[in-house]
């Protein structure tokens, strides 16, 4: 069975780091593209960007460049997120997905992020 | 980035019913759009992707059609665990980008 298992979210002020991590199991995870995608309150899904199955190369949504870090550790089998310098319009659901090809096919249930002093 | 717009927003129907869902894009995709569903405290769920292609395990009243820039999502005789939210997500371009949403709700 596919699992993916996010973790690390909570309560962040704004201006600070956060990094949210997802384990995964039920298929071979360096064989995969992963992404990450979130979902703020009320509204819809945002790609925020994927990294290669060898960690080696990585693509971001344009609005999401330079404050969002994606990596992987496949001997692991986790999938990261580093977020600095959050804004409140950072608070969301964040989902750690499995790419299959240019498509999402399986999801976490995701982890929540909310940025407030 | 292609812009993808959903309408209606919101759906009320009965089990028993047939909706659809239509999905546009700000450029032709070509057939290349997915159907996600969205159920609280469940993972999303891909349902159908290159516009008609049923992913495995998808149940036939699910179905999808449309090219270019209009496509739409069909469910006949709606069953009561097919309420709830759907996305629609072009995979032609990067970046991916999925629509706004449709609430299907119980009438």
């Amino acid at each position: 069975e596919v699992k993916l298992v996010e973790s690390g979210g909570g309560l962040v002020l704004p201006g600070a780091s956060l990094k949210l991590s997802c384990i995964v199991s039920g298929f071979t995870f360096s064989d995969y593209w992963m992404r990450w995608v979130r979902q703020a309150p009320g509204k819809g899904l945002e790609f925020i960007g994927e990294i290669k199955p060898d960690g080696s190369k990585t693509n971001y949504a344009p609005s999401m460049k330079g404050r969002f870090t994606i990596s992987r550790d496949n001997a692991k089998n986790t999938l990261y997120l580093q977020m600095n310098s959050v804004r409140s319009e950072d608070t969301a659901t964040y989902y750690c997905v499995r790419g299959c090809t240019s498509l999402f096919d399986y999801w976490g249930q995701g982890v929540m992020v909310t940025v407030s002093s | 980035d292609v812009q993808m717009t959903q309408s209606p927003s919101n759906l009320a129907a009965s089990p028993g019913e047939s909706v659809s869902i239509n999905c546009k894009a700000s450029k032709s995709i070509s057939k290349f759009l997915a159907w996600y569903q969205q159920k609280p405290g469940k993972a999303n769920n891909l349902l159908i992707y290159s516009g008609s292609t049923l992913q495995s395990g998808t149940p036939s009243r699910f179905s999808g059609s449309g090219s270019g820039t209009d496509f739409t999502l069909t469910i006949r005789n709606l069953e009561p665990e097919d309420f709830g939210l759907y996305y629609c997500q072009q995979h032609n371009e990067y970046p991916w980008t999925f629509g706004g949403g449709t609430k299907l709700e119980l009438k």
